[in-house]
């Protein structure tokens, strides 16, 4: 069975600082693909990355970027230049080729703090 | 950008009551889903969608849950008789594929069962 696992319930930041947020997953599909979802308080789920498990490249997007070790099956989140409004609840989710279901992982609550 | 619009924002129920939450997912996405969220924490697959049939459930989704996608555009989600722990945050998302593609959130409603 798939499952995904966030093993840190909550983390802290300085602003302008740098922070990295883990993820492991388990897995015995070939084709999978992984997301982070943000939750800041207003609770609405937004994507911030996408990575593709065929993909070596670790995929970024602007401050948010991914270290991606597929043969440890981790999935970490590495913020940049952190700023008051990426404080939030931080949701890694697994998905497979032909999935009807996407699995997400208990979250990250992450404070920014000034 | 299309967005997933979720109605109403909030929802109150009596105990027993029966209650429709609407979705209208981003039209040219083929897959819909129902995920559940109690207090801020884990977040929970129900269902998904696809072809106007249930593609996938969980062992939540029991009897009490019913989807529809009652014309071209709207998709529910209907809870007969609520019970206390029905409430929580519900999210519904749309995809424009299984699996390859992330999934795109409505801001939820909250159902509040007194």
């Amino acid at each position: 069975a798939q499952t995904v696992t966030q093993s840190q319930p909550e983390m802290s930041v300085q602003e302008a600082e740098t922070v990295t947020l883990s993820c492991t997953y388990d897995t015995s599909e070939s084709d999978y693909y992984l997301f982070w979802y943000k939750q800041p308080p207003s609770r609405q789920m937004i994507l911030v990355i996408r990575q593709e498990a065929y993909k070596q490249q670790n995929a970024t997007e602007n401050r948010f970027s991914v270290n991606f070790q597929k043969a440890a099956k981790s999935f970490s989140l590495k913020i940049s230049d952190s700023q008051l409004g990426d404080a939030a609840m931080y949701f890694c989710a697994y998905s497979y080729s032909g999935t009807y279901k996407y699995i997400f992982g208990t979250g990250t609550r992450l404070k920014v703090l000034a | 950008e299309p967005e997933v619009t979720q109605t109403p924002s909030h929802q109150v129920t009596q105990m027993g009551q029966e209650v429709i939450l609407r979705c209208v997912p981003i039209s040219n996405h083929l897959y819909f889903y129902w995920y559940r969220q109690i207090l801020g924490q884990k977040v929970e697959f129900l269902v998904s969608f696809y072809n106007n049939e249930i593609s996938e459930k969980s062992e939540i989704f029991d009897d009490q849950f019913s989807v529809e996608r009652p014309d071209g555009s709207n998709f529910t989600l209907k809870i007969r008789s609520t019970k206390l722990e029905d409430s929580a945050m519900y999210f519904c998302a749309s995809s424009v594929t299984r699996g390859s593609s992330p999934l795109h959130f409505g801001n939820g409603t909250r159902l509040t069962v007194t």
